[in-house]
């Protein structure tokens, strides 16, 4: 079946304590994204990469790190989170870079940070 | 900068019909529409682009001004499916599509 995979869906975790949520899709797909949506804000745009080893920050950056060694897999990397971080995060990945491709959206991975 | 979504939220009973709006201060090359159904990810509706014509999915249909730098998406007939909260992306070229804060669909019976 053709998906997004994202690892956790649910995580709590402690200010300052490094995390990795990872993001997988088996389409083949060139262009990946990470949003975070919360409440009244909509889907923002943290970080998107167009293809393998390119990566370019989106809206909201700070604070965040991704990288894209491999075509199907996109982590997302907090490195010391605060509590501002606490969100829900989606992965998405669509077939070109081209911005008139749908994109097709992981089930989220809802993060806690106190 | 992100799409200006009207309005912010509606209520409908089943049936009824429904326009939700999205505009930008930039110049549009190309409307995405989103829907999110509650705890769920967005799903893909539809693209319209400059110069296009209005597209259509299901009972659900849009329209693209593009002087207006604005897009409409038509929900007729509304079922208690169509609750969920719609999102628009633009596109202003060469840039990663921009989403707007969404509107927040409730269709009741």
């Amino acid at each position: 079946e053709a998906q997004v995979t994202q690892n956790p869906r649910y995580l709590i975790t402690v200010t300052g304590k490094k995390l990795t949520v990872t993001c997988s899709q088996n389409m083949n797909h060139e262009y990946m994204s990470w949003y975070r949506q919360d409440p009244g804000l909509g889907l923002r745009q943290i970080y998107y990469s167009m293809n393998v080893e390119v990566t370019d920050k989106g809206d909201v950056p700070e604070g965040y790190k991704v990288s894209r060694k491999e075509k199907r897999n996109f982590p997302l990397i907090l490195e010391s989170p605060s509590p501002n971080q606490t969100s829900l995060y989606f992965c998405a990945s669509s077939l070109t870079t081209s911005v008139l491709s749908e994109q097709y959206f992981g089930p989220g991975t809802r993060l806690t940070v106190t | 900068q992100q799409p200006v979504q009207s309005p912010q939220a509606v209520i409908l009973r089943e049936g009824e019909d429904a326009v939700i709006n999205c505009s930008s201060s930039k110049a549009l090359y190309s409307v995405h529409w989103y829907r999110q159904k509650h705890g769920e990810a967005p799903v893909f509706l539809m693209i319209l682009l400059k110069g296009g014509e209005q597209k259509g999915h299901e009972k659900i249909s849009a329209s693209f001004n593009e002087k207006k730098q604005q897009s409409s998406l038509y929900l007729t007939a509304s079922q208690l499916s169509y609750s969920g909260t719609y999102f628009c992306g633009s596109d202003s070229g060469n840039t990663p599509l921009v989403f707007g804060k969404g509107t927040r669909l409730s269709v009741i019976a």
